[in-house]
This record gives structure tokens, C-alpha cells and sequence, in this order.
């Protein structure tokens, strides 16, 4: 069972305009949360994070924002920029159940120029 | 920076061969993960460990096996490769507590 959905499978913006990635999960015992982002025939790269203590981080273009009434997290990119044209996935974890990371199915961004 | 390194970029495997694929990484991690991407899909979890010598199945184990005889390195076996088993094949590695995992370059495995 799905424990982190991500439902939007792709996504596609204009150069400048802001990018919103969602991400759902249903696990409430869920306490830290991240966003990575993979180009094609590549390891996915760590982006951004955000403590279950938090409901907002902010690193440069990114920010994360986190709902946890609703289990329910987005990323939102500005100005989105061509480079940033890739595949985010959202992953979740919990202290009190290991150290496993359990991911999303990932959504395709485009960035149009 | 922590480097995760897979041993193979690209591979290609007869059926019914054995593959290992091997991951070493440079941080001194605790847990060790093997991941294998699909097309909307996304990142499934095979098996991962905590510790030497110590392992744990992930979501989709069947087909796979794993061995860590040290604390770098993290070994991913195909017992008897099956076309099914062509995929993306990830590793990461990551330390105790809230910090993220840190993945290698990839591994495209091709069973024909």
C-alpha cells in the first residue's frame, strides 16, 4: 500500500513561472519529510527537507511547505528555470519505525522556455 | 561530500545468469539501501541494512538477495536474473536519525 502518493505524474510550467509539486501521505507517524530530484540516468539528488515541527523551509528557489492536518506536503519552485526540468519525488520517514524512506512515484516537471 | 558509488553504470545479463551488483559509499552510514526505479512506479524498496551483517526486506525482496560483510558496502544479487529484473537499480546510504539518504549514479540493468 502506497504510503506517500505523489498523483500528478508530470507537470509542465513556463520559464519564470512558479512550479507547485504535491505530495500526500498516510502515515501520521511520519516526522520528516524531503523532496529529490533525478535527471535521467542519474541518482536521485537530495533537495530540501522539512521537520514535522515545521510547517514551512526555504532554501533559495525552493520551499517546502507542510500540511500535516491534511498529511499533505508541496514543493513550490520561483522562478522555475529550464534546468530545473526533471523528476521530483517526495519521501517520508519516521524515527520510531527505522530508518526506512518510503517515496512517492515521482512527477515529471518541464520547464518550458 | 558524501559519494555512494555503484560499481556499474549500464549492464546487460543473459537470463538465468547471477549479477551482483555492488555499492560502496564513503560516509561511514549506518543504513544501506537498494532501490529499483520503474516507470511510474517510482522507487521501491528491495532490501536495506542497519548494520553489518544485518538485513531487512523491503517491499519487493522476491528475486533478490542482499549481503553487507562490511560497513561501506552493500552488495544487491539477482539469484537468477529474469527479464522482469530489467530496471534502474539505485543504492543509498544513510546515517541514524532525520538526515537524508544519498544515492549512487545508478545502475541500468538490462536482462535479455
Amino acid at each position: 500500500d502506497q504510503q506517500v502518493k505523489q498523483n500528478s505524474p508530470s507537470l509542465s510550467v513556463q520559464e519564470g513561472r512558479i512550479s507547485i509539486l504535491n505530495c500526500d501521505y498516510t502515515n501520521s507517524m511520519f516526522d520528516y519529510f524531503l523532496w529529490y530530484k533525478k535527471y535521467p540516468a542519474e541518482g536521485p539528488t537530495f533537495l530540501i527537507s522539512i521537520s514535522s515541527i515545521k510547517d514551512k523551509n526555504e532554501d533559495g528557489r525552493f520551499t517546502v511547505f507542510l500540511n500535516k492536518s491534511a498529511k499533505h506536503l508541496s514543493l513550490h519552485i520561483v522562478p522555475s528555470q529550464p534546468g530545473d526540468s526533471a523528476v521530483y519525488f517526495c519521501a517520508a520517514k519516521s524515527g520510531r519505525t527505522g530508518n526506512q524512506f518510503y517515496f512517492g512515484t515521482g512527477t515529471s516537471l518541464t520547464v518550458i522556455p | 561530500d558524501v559519494k555512494v558509488t555503484q560499481s556499474s553504470r549500464y549492464l546487460v545479463k543473459r537470463t538465468g545468469e547471477k549479477v551482483f551488483l555492488e555499492c560502496v559509499q564513503d560516509m561511514d552510514h549506518e543504513n544501506m539501501f537498494w532501490y529499483r526505479q520503474d516507470p511510474g512506479l517510482g522507487l521501491r524498496l528491495i532490501y536495506f541494512s542497519y548494520d553489518v551483517k544485518m538485513k531487512e526486506k523491503g517491499d519487493i525482496p522476491e528475486g533478490y538477495s542482499v549481503s553487507r560483510e562490511k560497513k561501506e558496502r552493500f552488495s544487491l544479487i539477482l539469484e537468477s536474473a529474469s527479464t522482469n529484473q530489467t530496471s534502474m537499480y539505485l543504492c543509498a546510504s544513510s546515517s541514524q536519525g532525520n538526515t537524508e539518504a544519498f544515492f549512487g549514479q545508478g545502475t541500468r540493468l538490462t536482462v535479455v
